[in-house]
């Protein structure tokens, strides 16, 4: 079946620090890949994604590489601010298929 | 314009009543989707919908009954409500059914049940 795994959270860190939000991935076939960010009160919204094998998907300073040999698609982002506090999803999309979400990643930046 | 809307934003009922959410997607999309996101902000599909045709049903009390009366509607009844069924529910759409294309959001309703 097709599944996502993220690191547990909340993350903390302080304004500037560098940010990675690990996730993998089991899926049949070669899903697409996206991270959604959804701020407090809030919808999700798409913060990147990426389609095929050693794609980059980038946005707003965040980025994530598919990596089909290790099922995986790290979020990083080299400086955050406290805006970036927000959760954040990883999913994968199977084509015709539904979208699989992981349980989400709790981010505070703290000034 | 809000591409993927829903109503209402806030509902607070009775165990037991019946109630309804709406969502409205003015992008042209083919798929809509609902979804419960619970306290730890897990979010769980619940139903799918592709050119009004209903493709995904997960494990959903049937007291949950979706209706999509055209492409760009897609609502959700509740019966008998329970406390269990308070939540935030997010509708959502998307160009088709998984593959590349994004699935869009709306602002979610948060319903709780007293």
């Amino acid at each position: 079946g097709n599944s996502v795994t993220q690191m547990e959270g909340p993350v903390t860190l302080s304004e500037e620090a560098f940010l990675t939000i690990n996730c993998t991935y089991t899926a049949t076939g070669y899903p697409s890949l996206f991270w959604y960010v959804q701020y407090p009160g809030e919808g999700l919204q798409l913060l990147l994604k990426a389609t095929k094998a050693d794609d980059k998907g980038s946005n707003k300073g965040f980025e994530a590489t598919y990596r089909k040999e290790t099922t995986s698609f790290h979020l990083e982002k080299g400086s955050v601010q406290v805006s970036d506090s927000a959760v954040y999803f990883c999913a994968l999309s199977p084509y015709g298929q539904n979208f699989v979400f992981g349980p989400g990643t709790r981010l505070s930046v703290l000034p | 314009d809000t591409a993927v809307s829903q109503t209402p934003k806030y509902l607070v009922t009775q165990m037991g009543n019946d109630k309804s959410i709406k969502c409205e997607q003015n992008l042209g999309h083919d798929t809509m989707y609902w979804y419960k996101q619970d306290s730890k902000k897990f979010l769980k599909i619940m139903f799918s919908y592709n050119n009004k045709e209903l493709i995904i049903n997960e494990t959903v009390p049937n007291r949950f009954s979706p209706k999509s009366p055209d492409k760009a509607h897609l609502n959700l009844h509740i019966n008998s409500l329970e406390l269990g069924d308070s939540a935030v529910y997010f509708c959502a759409s998307s160009q088709a059914p998984g593959g590349n294309t994004e699935a869009f959001f709306g602002q979610g309703t948060r319903l709780t049940v007293v």
